[in-house]
């Protein structure tokens, strides 16, 4: 069936280094990935989403790639910030039903000073 | 921007008690969705709905029944409550299609003793 893979359960960084969250997908249909963030004690946001193939979506900083030949869609940042501390979701909706969503387990992304 | 709101923010109750989650969506949207979110497991569906009347199986439902009312509400019931049904509830809401942005509320802490 449909199913995402995020590697990392916590990545701790310090601020002004870059950032590459792994997002791995399975599904045997045409797919759209998104990337969800979600604050301390708030709801999941769309980060962004794409489901061309190669071509790189950016949204407040953040960008990635949909690479169809190896099912991933890593989520990277060329340098954190503190206010990007959250927990980020991968997820997966694709052509058999593209009202479901299928997340990952979540990676959380904490900044340090 | 979409609003969805959900009641009540935080409840406590006992094994064997009788619960349920009120998620209401002002945003004219014909989906709408339950989720638990675990440590470790992420955002995982429970049930959902493409209109009043309608009800469709997620990928955790044992334990859990919902019901769509209107366009805008939809409620969760759980009748006899686990300790392992603990957990943060989000509901969301959706306009459907591929790439459809899912729109999450605030989420309700439930805890069953």
């Amino acid at each position: 069936g449909d199913s995402v893979t995020q590697t990392e359960g916590l990545v701790t960084l310090t601020k002004g280094l870059p950032v590459m969250l792994n997002c791995t997908y399975q599904t045997t249909y045409s797919p759209f990935l998104f990337w969800y963030v979600q604050h301390l004690n708030e709801a999941p946001k769309l980060l962004l989403k794409s489901s061309t193939d190669n071509k790189r979506t950016e949204h407040q900083g953040f960008y990635a790639t949909l690479h169809k030949s190896s099912s991933s869609f890593h989520l990277q940042k060329s340098s954190v910030q503190l206010s990007d501390s959250a927990l980020y979701f991968c997820a997966l909706s694709a052509m058999s039903n593209y009202n479901v969503l299928y997340f990952g387990s979540g990676t959380k992304l904490t900044v340090e000073p | 921007e979409a609003a969805v709101t959900q009641s009540p923010r935080n409840k406590v109750t006992v094994t064997g008690g009788n619960v349920t989650l009120s998620c209401r969506q002002t945003n004219s949207h014909n989906y709408m969705y339950w989720y638990r979110q675990d440590t470790g497991h992420g955002l995982r569906l429970i049930h959902y709905s493409y209109g009043a009347g309608n009800l469709q199986i997620g990928d955790v439902p044992d334990g859990y029944k919902a019901t769509r009312t209107t366009q805008e509400d939809f409620f969760l019931l759980l009748e006899l409550a686990s300790p392992s049904q603990t957990s943060l509830y989000f509901c969301a809401s959706s306009g459907g299609g591929a790439g459809a942005e899912q729109f999450f509320g605030p989420g309700t802490r439930l805890t069953v003793l």
